[in-house]
């Protein structure tokens, strides 16, 4: 069974900084995706990044970075000038990749993420 | 294009009592799941849909709870009895079905919280 976990319950940092949040999972599988989701204030969960466990480049989208470590299993969130409305909760998450198309994600715990002025 | 809805997004109920939950996905998604995030823990699977059949409920906590798309479009989850330790947000997702990856949607969740 696969499992993922996210040392950090809460973290802030103020705006225009950069803040690192942590995931390490543990999967005995080779192929597999890893996620970030933001979940913002009373609102819905959005996908902030994807990365290919067969992929050895990291995966950037905009101001969000990954660092992908596969060996150590490790799986981090870097968040470049920071905004206000970054403030959310981020979740790590894992899937396997199978060539059905579906597959159930696992999440860790979540990291409550503040950004103040 | 609407996003995944769910109904209602709180739901105050006592113990015994039943509660219904309603996901309505995107328009033209097969796949819909469920999860639930129980307070301070992370967000589990519950069970996925393809179309009006379940292809995984190995989340499923109990025979309380019953999970049904009647001609794979809305889901509901229904909690009868409902107990304590069933309180928390649940999640709906749904995603296309073809090719290898797709990704999930999510509504924003209904918090029920049992007294």
């Amino acid at each position: 069974a696969q499992t993922v976990t996210q040392s950090q319950p809460e973290m802030s940092v103020q705006e225009a900084e950069t803040v690192t949040l942590s995931c390490t999972y543990d999967t005995s599988e080779s192929n597999y995706y890893l996620f970030w989701y933001k979940q913002p204030p009373s609102r819905q969960m959005i996908l902030v990044i994807r990365q290919e466990a067969y992929k050895q480049q990291n995966a950037t989208e905009n101001r969000f970075s990954v660092n992908f470590q596969k060996a150590a299993k490790s799986f981090s969130l870097k968040i470049s000038d920071s905004q206000l409305g970054d403030t959310a909760m981020y979740f790590c998450a894992f899937m396997k990749r199978l060539n059905t198309g579906f597959q159930k994600l696992v999440f860790g715990t979540g990291t409550r993420l503040l950004v103040s002025p | 294009e609407a996003g995944v809805t769910q109904f209602p997004s709180h739901s105050v109920i006592e113990k015994g009592q039943t509660v219904t939950l309603r996901c309505d996905p995107i328009s033209g998604h097969d796949n819909l799941y469920w999860y639930r995030r129980v307070m301070g823990k992370e967000i589990k699977f519950l069970l996925h849909f393809v179309k009006e059949s379940k292809q995984d409920e190995s989340g499923m906590p109990n025979n309380r709870f019953l999970a049904e798309r009647t001609g794979g479009t809305y889901s509901t989850l229904k909690v009868q009895p409902a107990e304590l330790e069933d309180s928390g947000v649940y999640f709906c997702a749904s995603s296309r079905l073809a090719g290898v990856y797709n990704e999930q949607f999510f509504g924003p969740g209904t918090r029920l919280t049992v007294l």
